[in-house]
């Protein structure tokens, strides 16, 4: 099973900011990787897929970089909608054995 | 609009059962994919299995195979999980989402409490 690491934890940053969080993958996972955003209360939102493209309806201050095993979501110019915990996940085709990080909390 | 709908929360005591529901509307249910991901504080998110509702083919994740079937009917655009010989680590909400890779659409999650 791949293990999803990300770091940091928590992240302090004040709006108009700009954020970087990373994941890491235990082995190569080409640009099989995701990123959400989940706020209280809500379930995940799609963001990224195949590591580097936004989802619909996205704002572009959102982007994702990486493959491989190193893989970073950067947000500019901070909102304040935009404080919330974000997972990396990574994919297979098959068999479907999909793992998720362990969240990264952005607070103000 | 895409949407997914799921059932209510349940409060269920240790080894019982669970049935969560999941309709979806406003797109060709039977199309793709489906996934039950649950998200507990212990573990965060976790990916429990899949089905496609247009041929019915499952597959589990093993961490939970042998408690979990997934089963779904495109008649009624509906999936089902139904999750067995529940403990209280099991506690937490269990999200259906679209799709077979990554997920664009999500329900809005069912609590499941596990408590004696």
């Amino acid at each position: 099973e791949i293990v999803m690491t990300q770091s940091p934890a928590t992240l302090s940053v004040s709006p108009g900011d700009r954020a970087t969080l990373s994941c890491g993958a235990s082995r190569d996972i080409g640009h099989n990787l995701v990123w959400y955003q989940q706020k209280p209360g809500q379930p995940p939102r799609l963001l990224i897929y195949g590591a580097s493209s936004r989802a619909a309806g996205i704002p572009a201050r959102f982007s994702g970089s990486g493959s491989g095993t190193d893989f970073t979501l950067t947000i500019d110019s901070l909102q304040s909608e935009d404080f919330a915990v974000y997972f990396c996940q990574h994919y297979n085709n098959w068999p479907p054995w999909h793992t998720f990080g362990q969240g990264t909390k952005l607070e103000i | 609009e895409v949407q997914l709908e799921q059932s209510g929360a349940e409060v269920k005591k240790p080894l019982e059962s669970v049935n969560i529901s999941c309709t979806g509307s406003g797109y060709t249910f039977s199309g793709h994919w489906i996934a039950w991901v649950r998200q507990t504080p212990e573990k965060g998110l976790e990916f429990i299995g899949i089905i496609y509702p247009g041929d019915l083919a499952v597959k589990y994740s093993p961490s939970f195979e042998g408690r979990v079937t997934i089963s779904a009917d495109k008649s009624v655009s509906t999936a089902f999980l139904q999750f067995s010989r529940l403990r209280a680590s099991d506690t937490g909400i269990y999200y259906c989402a679209r799709g077979a890779d990554y997920y664009d659409v999500w329900g809005p999650g069912t609590l499941v409490t596990v408590s004696s």
